[in-house]
């Protein structure tokens, strides 16, 4: 696709129920990042991949947050356990290899938990 | 300190005026620092990049880096109502190649 895709673009879950977010990222990028944004606040880094590299997982806030991505292909975050405090947008963006800073973002996921 | 500071405002400019939006960061960051513009609803893009010390200018925008005082700066002159959206300033870890954003800035310009 000409852009990063996420889905769903808008998520209501009930607190304790597990969610899976989705990001399909440019073709030919190989980073790609998830950060999560709360209300009025900055991105918060959650975690990174690059190629076939062991990811950066140093931004998920708890073992309830995990996330996969098969080689430079989609990746999804996973949260288990919602908790009124995950609700937020979730934001992935990918990037060409050299150009690391230069990050391309989806539209996000609106994620909100009653 | 977080990696990397801002106000977060709201900062408000008259039209055709300078708008100054200033970014402040720890030892934790290296020297690659990055300007992101977010419109309400909508996604960040980067606009400006600065790696080195001293100015950077790219039309109405002017991205400013100041290492012995660890601020980075971004100025718009000429501003306009199209300008209003949130900034946010971006750098690498040191020995990382993430992205840690500063809260934003969000600005508005009155007509």
């Amino acid at each position: 696709g000409a852009g990063v895709s996420q889905s769903p673009s808008n998520k209501v879950t009930e607190k304790g129920k597990d969610v899976e977010l989705r990001c399909d990222p440019i073709s030919g990028h190989t980073a790609l990042y998830w950060y999560r944004q709360r209300l009025g606040q900055g991105l918060e880094f959650l975690i990174y991949f690059q190629g076939n590299s062991a990811p950066d997982k140093s931004g998920l806030p708890s073992d309830r947050f995990s996330a996969e991505r098969t080689g430079e292909s989609v990746s999804t975050l996973t949260i288990q356990r919602t908790q009124q405090e995950d609700s937020a947008v979730y934001l992935c963006a990918s990037s060409v290899p050299d150009r690391h800073e230069k990050l391309f973002f989806g539209s996000g996921t609106q994620l909100s938990v009653l | 300190q977080k990696e990397v500071e801002q106000n977060s405002g709201p900062l408000s400019v008259p039209e055709g005026a300078i708008a100054s939006l200033n970014c402040t960061y720890s030892d934790r960051v290296s020297q690659s620092f990055f300007w992101y513009r977010q419109y309400s609803g909508k996604s960040p893009e980067l606009i400006m990049s600065i790696y080195s010390n001293g100015d950077k200018e790219d039309g109405r925008f002017t991205a400013q880096l100041n290492k012995a005082s660890q601020y980075v700066s971004l100025l718009i002159r000429d501003s306009q109502p199209s300008d209003s959206a949130t900034y946010l300033c971006a750098a690498k870890l040191q020995g990382a190649q993430k992205l840690v954003f500063g809260q934003g800035t969000r600005l508005t310009i009155n007509p």
